[in-house]
């Protein structure tokens, strides 16, 4: 699975759109981008996925640009129980179930 | 709701001792699980994948005799940690791929203190 890259902390004002950038310059035609976020001590919760369109969901919205090599999770109005480790990963999406890949993430606070 | 139920949430245990940790999908059959462990600021770290009626593969250097996986029906895993030390005080978590879905979703975690 490809290889991603993410700042490892970010700030963002309560109210305000949170915008987490991740690169992924490695990757291949038949991988998906996925983000997950963990808030301390609890599992990952997983947040929206993506091949090469953009995605929209209740929790969020995934952009991901032509050339797919890097993509943004917007979380559109964030609040103090976004502040989590938010985690970019890339993988192949075959039949079978397959393990993800976990880098250090981007650490992500809202502030009042 | 939670797709993954993982149970303990937390314990706490005497060196020695042995502990096992259960995993269930709720409302879809999981093949294939797997179990993680991150240690206080680190990310989390794959230890092995559970095989519906078959053994269990682990990661390079997971002692498969102390982290015993067993994963007996198309819903339940479950990792015992035998004879746990306080090295392995850490947290645990297990995930199911949604197979048709394409999302894998993650059990809330068991805090494991060993004294």
């Amino acid at each position: 699975d490809a290889k991603t890259t993410q700042p490892t902390s970010m700030d963002c004002a309560e109210g305000r759109a949170a915008n987490l950038p991740c690169n992924h310059s490695t990757i291949s035609g038949n991988e998906y981008v996925y983000w997950y976020r963990q808030i301390h001590s609890q599992g990952p919760q997983y947040i929206i996925h993506g091949l090469k369109n953009n995605e929209t969901n209740e929790m969020a919205s995934l952009i991901i640009t032509e050339d797919r090599k890097s993509s943004t999770l917007i979380l559109p109005h964030a609040t103090l129980r976004d502040t989590a480790v938010y985690y970019c990963i890339v993988r192949v999406v075959p039949g079978s179930a397959r393990q993800l890949t976990f880098g250090s993430g981007t650490q992500l606070t809202v502030l009042p | 709701g939670a797709v993954v139920s993982q149970h303990p949430s937390r314990v706490i245990c005497k060196s020695g001792t042995s502990v096992k940790i259960e995993c269930r999908s709720l409302d879809f059959q999981a093949t294939t699980m797997f179990w993680y462990r991150q240690f206080p600021k680190q990310s989390l770290m794959l230890m092995a994948t559970s095989n519906e009626g078959s053994k269990a593969t682990y990661e390079q250097g997971v002692e498969k005799d102390k982290f015993l996986i067993n994963h007996a029906s198309l819903t339940l895993s479950t990792l015992t940690v035998t004879s746990a030390h306080p090295e392995d005080s850490s947290f645990y978590i297990c995930s199911a791929d949604r197979v048709g879905k394409n999302i894998q979703y993650f059990g809330a975690g068991t805090r494991l203190s060993v004294l």
